[in-house]
């Protein structure tokens, strides 16, 4: 079974302009999570989906955005980027999210720079 | 709030020593789920076990090793002879139920990089 995937895997943008970036979950997977990774905040939850709705959010600011799709893939969109919005962008898929019967297994993840 | 601390920053033993990364949680469930993730240099977070609250049994897997006390809130890894390859960061996390409908949500800890001298 193939993993989850993130497309791209490396992005170079400049500060004001958006990006979105995609994910895969595992084949019969139905929740996707997003967490931010830096060096200086370390691994961060940023939302969940599942079923094409959001059902979790961190504490980002309104910029950071995401969307499920009715195929479980999922996108994550930040616009206006700043400076510190560089950071490795890690997807997460589980079966259903709930931490009664679920893992989640994470793809290679998104390396975001904003220069 | 839930945190997972851990409080070794950085390891590095030299190869076939064994290792032990520390990981004290803090929550106020009594249904909670503990996990660690190893991510090598390639970035990927990679599974290693999941716990529940209600198993304290220690597990083994290989070279890999378990500790889960609730007294003492922490669920420590113990690597046994090991190897250059072991080589990653190491990440103890924490979810608890926020619902019955899930919310699956997992805290981590800073991590611990851990070096392997051959």
């Amino acid at each position: 079974k193939a993993g989850v995937t993130q497309t791209p895997r490396y992005l170079i943008k400049t500060r004001g302009q958006q990006v979105t970036l995609s994910c895969s979950p595992i084949s019969g997977h139905r929740s996707v999570s997003w967490y931010q990774q830096t060096p200086g905040q370390g691994l961060q939850f940023l939302f969940e989906y599942f079923s094409e709705t959001q059902r979790n959010k961190g504490n980002f600011p309104g910029r950071f955005s995401g969307r499920q799709f009715s195929n479980s893939r999922s996108e994550m969109n930040v616009s206006t980027l700043e400076l510190g919005d560089s950071a490795l962008y890690l997807c997460a898929s589980s079966l259903e999210g709930r931490a009664v019967i679920d893992t989640q297994y994470f793809g290679p993840g998104t390396r975001l720079t904003v220069l | 709030a839930q945190k997972v601390t851990q409080a070794q920053t950085e390891i590095s033993v030299v190869e076939k020593e064994d290792v032990t990364l520390d990981c004290v949680y803090e929550t106020r469930d009594t249904t909670y789920y503990l996990f660690w993730y190893k991510q090598p240099p390639s970035g990927e977070l990679v599974f290693l076990i999941r716990r529940n609250s209600f198993d304290e049994q220690n597990e083994i897997s290989g070279r890999y090793s378990w500790n889960f006390q609730k007294s003492t809130s922490s669920f420590n890894f113990t690597i046994t002879a090991s190897q250059v390859v072991d080589s990653a960061v190491y990440f103890c996390a924490l979810s608890e139920l926020e619902s019955n409908f899930g919310n699956e949500k997992l805290t981590f800890g800073t991590g611990t990089r851990l070096t392997i001298i051959p």
